[in-house]
């Protein structure tokens, strides 16, 4: 079964604009990590954050992570065309050997 | 380029059969996860092995089993295959809780 919850499903928006994406969850967790995959093919890792971390940045990246409410946002700045892609949030839970549980992922579209 | 490995990119079969997916990982990991992507059931954890020892299980059929080498290398079989079982097939690996790293994937079609 799925863990996290994405949304939105899908997101259209013009370059240079910024693009926000959710992720909420249901258990405790170690970490939650954010993956991009470019039509069907292999997952980036994009960035990792600990569940005693609150935000974190890389680059046009802004994750942050509230453990109270159970879910994670990605902000992209600045978008560019090659942005477009589908993102997952994913969950390594406690006691759980490290094994990510995904969402169903944001596809995003950035139009030029 | 994530530094996992995995053979072959593309596999088509017919029902029945049986094939087997191999995943080199990165350097020094010694976690090796299995997933598996479709379009119905999206990304899915499969099963876990670490320095050869199986650590966890995920929704992984009972046609389904894999095995890590002493060399870390690990592949992952699947037999009396149905057309349902078509799909992405990754391979991650990872150095305890922390970045997974995943490989180019097989795609598997079965016909």
């Amino acid at each position: 079964s799925q863990q996290g919850e994405e949304d939105p499903q899908a997101l259209s928006i013009q370059e240079g604009e910024n693009a926000t994406m959710n992720c909420s969850y249901k258990t405790s967790i170690n970490n939650l990590q954010w993956y991009r995959q470019n039509s069907g093919r292999g997952l980036v890792h994009l960035i990792l954050i600990r569940s005693n971390e609150r935000e974190k940045h890389s680059g046009r990246l802004r994750v942050t992570l509230d453990t109270s409410k159970k879910s994670s946002s990605l902000l992209i700045t600045a978008s560019r065309a090659a942005d477009t892609a589908s993102y997952f949030c994913a969950t390594d839970r406690r006691n759980q050997g490290g094994k990510l549980i995904f969402g169903q992922g944001t596809e995003l579209s950035v139009k030029p | 380029d994530s530094g996992v490995t995995q053979t072959p990119k593309h596999l088509i079969t017919a029902t029945g059969q049986r094939v087997t997916l191999r995943c080199s990982p990165r350097s020094g990991d010694l976690s090796v996860y299995w997933y598996q992507q479709s379009l119905d059931q999206g990304l899915q954890f499969l099963i876990q092995y670490y320095n050869g020892e199986e650590r966890a299980k995920g929704n992984i059929l009972e046609r389904f089993s894999a095995q890590q080498f002493p060399d870390l290398h690990s592949e992952l079989n699947l037999s009396s295959l149905e057309l349902g079982d078509s799909a992405l097939y990754f391979c991650a690996s990872s150095v305890g809780h922390n970045e997974q790293f995943f490989g180019p994937g097989t795609r598997l079609t079965v016909l």
